[in-house]
């Protein structure tokens, strides 16, 4: 039963620490996706690779997040300095991009709380 | 503007009893819309899709949605509820500006009370 795997599942951090996430899409696919989701704002894309090429990053604030898919295996979401405001849900999520394929496979998230 | 609109927060339907959450949406063009479901923390999971053919699609755990092109709606339905069908349901059509992202509802909590 292929899955969307991320680490870790929870990080507690102090204001100002950096953060990284780290996530394994489901292998052959060619689409990663990373979310963050809160109760105010719902789901919010950050960022969108295909092909492990970075397509949209619109959604993410640049100043302190980046994101990075140093190769297929692997997706990182990083935050340097982590502030409050950051505390949320982080969804990675994979899919195969093909007409009529386009359903997004969830990991399990990462729940981030900065104090 | 795209959008999706779930209009009802919550759902509370018996257990055994027929279950609908409903789903419209905007777009320009053929819609294509999911349903997923999250379960307590848990990550979304797909349900079901339509991007075309019959108005009736069958997905997961029993779940179908019927697609209505003249109403803009797309609601999830199912026959008997289980009270383990209790969680957040969402639905999405995909952007057909971007034509990768999901423009996503704001999620309706199901509650099945036994």
């Amino acid at each position: 039963d292929a899955r969307v795997t991320q680490t870790p599942r929870h990080k507690v951090t102090e204001m100002g620490q950096e953060v990284t996430m780290r996530c394994q899409p489901i292998l052959g696919h060619n689409t990663v996706f990373w979310y963050r989701q809160t109760m105010m704002q719902g789901l919010e894309l950050l960022a969108y690779f295909r092909n492990r090429a970075p397509l949209d990053d619109s959604g993410m604030p640049k100043d302190r997040f980046s994101a990075e898919m140093p190769d297929a295996t692997l997706a990182t979401l990083k935050i340097q300095p982590s502030e409050p405001r950051d505390s949320a849900v982080y969804f990675c999520a994979s899919g195969f991009e093909a007409w009529g394929s386009y359903e997004q496979y969830f990991g399990p998230g990462t729940r981030l709380t900065v104090t | 503007a795209q959008s999706v609109a779930q209009p009802e927060d919550q759902v509370n339907v018996a257990e055994g009893n027929p279950l609908t959450v409903k789903c419209t949406y905007s777009v320009s063009g053929n819609p294509y819309l999911f349903w997923y479901v999250q379960y307590p923390n848990r990550g979304l999971q797909f349900l079901l899709k339509y991007i075309t053919g019959d108005n009736l699609v069958k997905g997961s755990y029993g779940f179908e949605a019927e697609f209505n092109k003249s109403q803009t709606s797309f609601h999830l339905k199912k026959p008997s509820a289980l009270v383990s069908d209790s969680a957040l349901y969402f639905c999405a059509v995909r952007d057909v500006d971007s034509n990768y992202q999901l423009i996503w509802g704001a999620g309706t909590k199901l509650i099945i009370k036994p």
